[in-house]
């Protein structure tokens, strides 16, 4: 079966440290994947995209990482502040342009 | 001011009665999509659309329904046959793939629908 796997338990760091979150998926060949950041009651906002020929992206503290032979995608926020602390949603989209999600994780960065 | 418009952000309806969520775009975006969101819950694509007068199912669009007749718009009809109808609905847009450019996706601020 197809998944988006992201790890469903809250990330807590403290603020300075570098958060990395997880996105693993299955049985899919996306041309590109993204990360968007989600807070409550809120349409989530784009962040940063790394196409299938890349393997890394870098947007000021924000870096991506993306193996399409592991089908996963790493992604840091480097220097953490609590202003970081909301839901971080993985998302690939296919040839077709569907675009489809992950589960998301919530991180908490605690001063 | 260009954006992606989601109204009402609050709707109430009784059970068995037939819903249209509103989408408006006014950012030239080709591919405009649908999902449900539940709480604590990551995003389900019910509907997405990449060209006007053409749609396609998503992964849960038992119970829904939707048109494109105008570039900007894409409205998600909730039916009686959605058993579970109450969630949060986000609408989205993008450039098509083939455009030059990245394909990021703008979300409007979403819809939450109650049936009581």
């Amino acid at each position: 079966s197809q998944k988006i796997e992201q790890n469903s338990e809250a990330l807590n760091i403290q603020e300075g440290k570098t958060a990395t979150l997880t996105c693993n998926y299955t049985n899919y060949s996306p041309a590109y994947l993204q990360w968007y950041r989600q807070d409550p009651g809120r349409g989530p906002v784009f962040l940063l995209l790394i196409r299938e020929n890349e393997k890394e992206k870098r947007k000021e503290r924000l870096k991506v990482t993306f193996d399409t032979t592991l089908k996963q995608s790493l992604f840091h926020i480097t220097a953490s502040q609590p202003a970081d602390s909301a839901t971080y949603l993985c998302a690939l989209l296919l040839d077709t342009d569907k675009l489809i999600f992950g589960t998301g994780t919530r991180l908490q960065v605690f001063p | 001011d260009g954006g992606i418009t989601q109204s009402p952000k609050y709707l109430f309806r009784k059970e068995g009665q037939n819903v249209t969520l509103s989408c408006e775009q006014n950012l030239n975006h080709d591919a405009m999509y649908w999902y449900r969101q539940d709480p604590g819950q990551g995003l389900r694509l019910i509907y997405y659309s990449q060209i006007v007068n053409d749609f396609q199912k998503g992964d849960i669009a038992e119970g829904y329904s939707v048109s494109r007749e105008k570039k900007e718009s894409f409205p998600l009809t909730v039916t009686s046959a959605q058993k579970n109808p109450t969630a949060f609905y986000l609408c989205a847009s993008s450039t098509a793939r083939d455009r030059v450019g990245d394909t990021e996706a703008f979300f409007g601020q979403g819809t939450r629908l109650t049936v009581v």
